[in-house]
């Protein structure tokens, strides 16, 4: 299994600031995921980001306010820009296992509160 | 696009077996999954299947799958109080693009009577 690192855990931030979290995997990875848990809610997917081109968003979600890097073959970073309350939630990256059967790997999370 | 629907809540008595379900729409599903979340933590994968199976079967976890009526379920054997937590449903489809990231139901809380 993959092993990912996610920094910060939690953070309290306020309205209109952006932060960016950090995605480290101990192993060199083609696409990873940034995904939404928002309070009591599912995951959602937010965008793939590959190495070498633009991170692929999804239906509701633009660069503007979730910008992503993707330097590396083990690293990413997603900012959320301008946050608001309504931006409060368990951000989550994500990669697939090395096994070849698809099972998709998740950091612990970063829990973030706007206020 | 895609989706994927599981029922919110499931009570059972410890002991028992428990049965959670799921339905999905994409027809182009390669891989079904079923993650654990306990509160305050992050995801756990606990199984998966790949279509082309029917059931699957680890320990006191059995999956099976109807993939003709895009169905899903996860049987917990013996279920204990540490069985207690929000099961998600999900699946890895195919775009013709390259493999895509997974859809996630919206969860099912477990519940344990004693």
């Amino acid at each position: 299994s993959a092993v990912i690192s996610q920094k910060p855990s939690r953070d309290i931030c306020q309205r209109g600031t952006s932060l960016t979290i950090q995605c480290q995997v101990d192993s060199q990875v083609t696409m990873m995921f940034w995904y939404r848990q928002q309070p009591g809610q599912s995951l959602t997917l937010i965008a793939t980001a590959n190495q070498g081109s633009e991170a692929t968003y999804e239906s509701g979600f633009v660069i503007d306010k979730f910008p992503i890097s993707r330097p590396n073959l083990t690293f990413s970073t997603l900012t959320v820009s301008n946050m608001s309350p309504e931006d409060s939630s368990i951000y989550l990256c994500s990669v697939f296992g090395m096994s070849g059967t698809g099972e998709l790997f998740f950091g612990e999370g970063s829990r973030l509160t706007v206020l | 696009g895609e989706d994927v629907e599981q029922s919110l809540f499931l009570s059972v008595r410890e002991g028992d077996s428990s049965v959670i379900n799921c339905t999905y729409t994409d027809s182009s599903s390669t891989y079904l999954y079923w993650y654990k979340q306990e509160p305050g933590a992050g995801l756990q994968l606990l199984t998966y299947i790949f279509s082309n199976m029917d059931m699957k079967q680890d320990q006191r976890l059995t999956v099976l799958l109807n993939k003709k009526d895009k169905h899903l379920s996860l049987r917990i054997a013996d279920t204990q109080t540490g069985d207690s937590a929000i099961y998600f449903c999900a699946e890895r489809g195919y775009s013709g693009g390259g493999a895509d990231g997974l859809t996630f139901g919206k969860g099912t809380h477990l519940i344990i009577q004693p």
